[in-house]
């Protein structure tokens, strides 16, 4: 069965620093893999997706995630953080079309003035 | 923009309260769904319709029930509030998929906050 580990519950960055969240999967089929965030009482959002083809994808925002096989890994970063991504990110993944999305427990970014 | 449209955004109850949470959709999704998150916390699917007259139960065990009667439409009901039903919940679409891959990802709604009081 497919699962998806965020590496982190929390992070912290300075304004203006990387911003590099974790994800990993796990699956016998190469998933579809997505990055959602979420701000405070609000829904998901979608950042990026990977399905095939280029495996460094480019999303909303600055960010960008690169879909790396020989780990299982599908990283999010983005060069320098702003405060406004201080918010809730979400990695998810759909093994083979099943139409269902397995999410990571999240990560919550906070950025430092 | 969004075409994912939940109803009410939030509701305060009292407990023993029949309440229905409303999800519509304007794109014509087949495939539906909804999810719970307590706050600070993962998602936990609770329901799903993937057509008309369609709904299984989720991951999570949940009291709620929901109907699929319209396409656009998929209410979930809690018949009688408890204090353990606070919540957020999120309901969400997919696409239909062209030539089965289905790799397009959800689309939320902006959720539901329930305190049950």
């Amino acid at each position: 069965a497919q699962s998806v580990t965020q590496l982190g519950s929390h992070v912290s960055v300075s304004e203006g620093a990387l911003v590099l969240l974790r994800c990993n999967y796990s699956s016998s089929v190469p998933p579809y893999l997505f990055w959602y965030v979420q701000y405070p009482n609000q829904g998901l959002q979608l950042l990026l997706k990977y399905t095939t083809g280029a495996t460094l994808v480019k999303g909303i925002n600055g960010f960008e995630a690169e879909f790396k096989k020989s780990e299982t890994s599908f990283h999010l970063t983005k060069p320098s953080a702003h405060m406004s991504d201080a918010a809730e990110y979400f990695c998810a993944g759909d093994g083979a079309g099943s139409y269902q999305l397995t999410f990571g427990k999240g990560t919550k970014l906070s950025v430092i003035p | 923009e969004a075409d994912i449209y939940q109803t009410p955004r939030y509701l305060v109850i009292g407990t023993g309260k029949k309440i229905t949470l409303e999800c519509s959709q304007t794109m014509g999704h087949d495939k539906m769904y909804w999810y719970q998150q307590d706050p600070g916390m993962e998602l936990h699917l609770i329901h799903y319709s993937y057509g008309v007259n369609s709904t299984e139960k989720g991951d999570l065990s949940s009291e709620s029930t929901v109907s699929r009667i319209r396409t656009e439409h998929f209410p979930l009901t809690l018949e009688s509030a408890r204090p353990s039903h606070t919540s957020q919940y999120l309901c969400a679409t997919y696409p239909p998929s062209a030539g089965g891959s289905g790799a397009y990802g959800y689309t939320f709604g902006s959720g539901t906050r329930l305190t049950v009081v």
